[in-house]
């Protein structure tokens, strides 16, 4: 079956550093979606890509889809406080798929 | 509402009873996902409903899981003879349409504790 990894699964980072998470797919994908989940709260949705090589920026995140389309990246630029959580990549092949995902502390 | 909601949000129960859980999507939305997540753990899928057939169960974990939505709308998912390692919370999910290019939307989730 479809499996989708995500690396790092912990990462703790100091205030204003940056960040990165990184999916990774043993089958090519259709699209892939981001997601974050606030410490206690549900996953909320981030964004889609769909488009190999694809590139989307939200303020301080930037999206990317691999060029063979198995691969996806999230870069946070200067971590604040309030992106602390967990985020999650997610894909759809018979069923939908989310990543292990990557826990983000944020150190003040 | 304006969102999904679940209900409860919280249940404890003594293992070996049935437990239902209620999930009432966005307005609208035809899709409708069941997940399960353990502490501290990533999202487990369970089923999904495109209006109220479900084509793929084979997320549920065992024969004791069964789900069934009426009317398009309001789903129930129902654990029977419930076991220690059914705790985790429950996460319902709706889209506009089923597919992969849907976004989903997330209720709080029904926190299921087992004795």
């Amino acid at each position: 079956g479809q499996q989708v990894m995500q690396i790092p699964q912990y990462q703790h980072v100091q205030e204003g550093e940056d960040f990165t998470t990184y999916c990774n797919s043993s089958t090519t994908l259709s699209n892939i979606q981001w997601y974050k989940q606030r410490p206690g709260g549900h996953p909320v949705f981030l964004i889609q890509l769909v488009k190999s090589g694809e590139v989307k920026k939200q303020k301080r995140l930037t999206f990317q889809f691999g060029e063979a389309k198995k691969n996806s990246s999230l870069h946070i630029t200067a971590t604040q406080t309030t992106d602390v959580g967990t985020y999650f990549c997610a894909c759809t092949g018979n069923q939908f798929y989310f990543g292990t995902g990557t826990s983000l502390t944020v150190i003040p | 509402g304006a969102g999904v909601s679940q209900s409860p949000s919280n249940k404890v129960t003594e293992k070996g009873k049935d437990v239902e859980l209620r999930c009432d999507p966005i307005s609208g939305h035809t899709a409708l996902y069941w997940y399960r997540q353990s502490l501290g753990q990533g999202l487990e899928f369970l089923i999904y409903f495109q209006g109220n057939s479900a084509p793929d169960k084979s997320g549920l974990p065992s024969d004791r899981f069964s789900a069934e939505r009426t009317g398009g709308s309001v789903s129930t998912l129902t654990i029977q003879r419930t076991q220690q390692e059914d705790s985790a919370v429950y996460l319902c999910a709706s889209s506009l349409e089923e597919g992969p290019n849907q976004p989903q939307h997330f209720g709080d989730g029904t926190r299921l504790s087992i004795l």
